[in-house]
């Protein structure tokens, strides 16, 4: 089963603007995991926000985090044709759980 | 450092065929995950192991068996594929457990089953 889903599953935009793309999951948490993937790879660890943080910054990135309403947004500002990739979100559990549990992810084209 | 390194990177077995995918990190990391990704499923656990000589099942295990001899291998394994376990595999490891860290990420394993 998904614990997280992301809205939405594509997005297209010109190079220069901002993309926000959305993940929401259904049980509580550890920490939200954003990692992006190029056509033909692996994925590739972006940010990593912990349950009680509500926004962290990474160069480009921002990302926030609403427990209350179970979701997180990934902001990518000034996109670049590189940023062309799928994102995905991956739900940390709380609890003893171990399992890292992705979405299904969100396609970014950016177009120059 | 190499990283995370699978192989092979693609391979075609017939149904019923036997294989093992084997995975290999250099960065003396405790925990080692194995995923498939499918169209529009993501990417879903099928093992995992948090230390050597240790394995756990996943979201998807059925029809895959693992061993973690060594620190720095984990060995992923169909016994009898079926056209069902076409996927890109990838394997993963973490320094702690995903309660705290991030995963590394091998390139995948494209696999065919006809």
């Amino acid at each position: 089963s998904q614990q997280g889903e992301e809205d939405p599953q594509a997005l297209s935009i010109q190079e220069g603007e901002n993309a926000t793309m959305n993940c929401s999951y259904k049980t509580s948490i550890n920490n939200l995991q954003w990692y992006r993937q190029n056509s033909g790879r692996g994925l590739v660890h972006l940010i990593l926000i912990r349950s009680n943080e509500r926004e962290k910054h990474s160069g480009r990135l921002r990302v926030t985090l609403d427990t209350s309403k179970k979701s997180s947004s990934l902001l990518i500002t000034a996109s670049r044709a590189a940023d062309t990739a799928s994102y995905f979100c991956a739900t940390g559990p709380s609890g003893s759980a171990r399992q890292l549990t992705f979405g299904s992810g969100t396609q970014l084209t950016v177009l120059p | 450092n190499a990283g995370v390194t699978q192989t092979p990177k693609f391979r075609v077995l017939k149904t019923g065929q036997s294989m093992t995918l084997l995975c290999a990190q250099d960065m003396n990391h405790e925990y080692m995950y194995w995923y498939r990704q499918d169209p529009g499923m993501g990417l879903r656990l099928i093992h995992y192991s948090v230390g050597e000589g240790t394995t756990a099942k996943g979201e998807v295990p059925d029809g895959y068996n693992v061993s973690r001899l060594k620190k720095q291998n984990f060995l992923l394994g169909l016994e009898s594929a079926a056209p069902s376990q076409t996927s890109v595999y990838f394997c993963a490891s973490s320094y702690q457990g995903v309660q705290a860290g991030e995963l590394f990420f091998g390139e995948g394993s494209r696999l065919t089953v006809l």
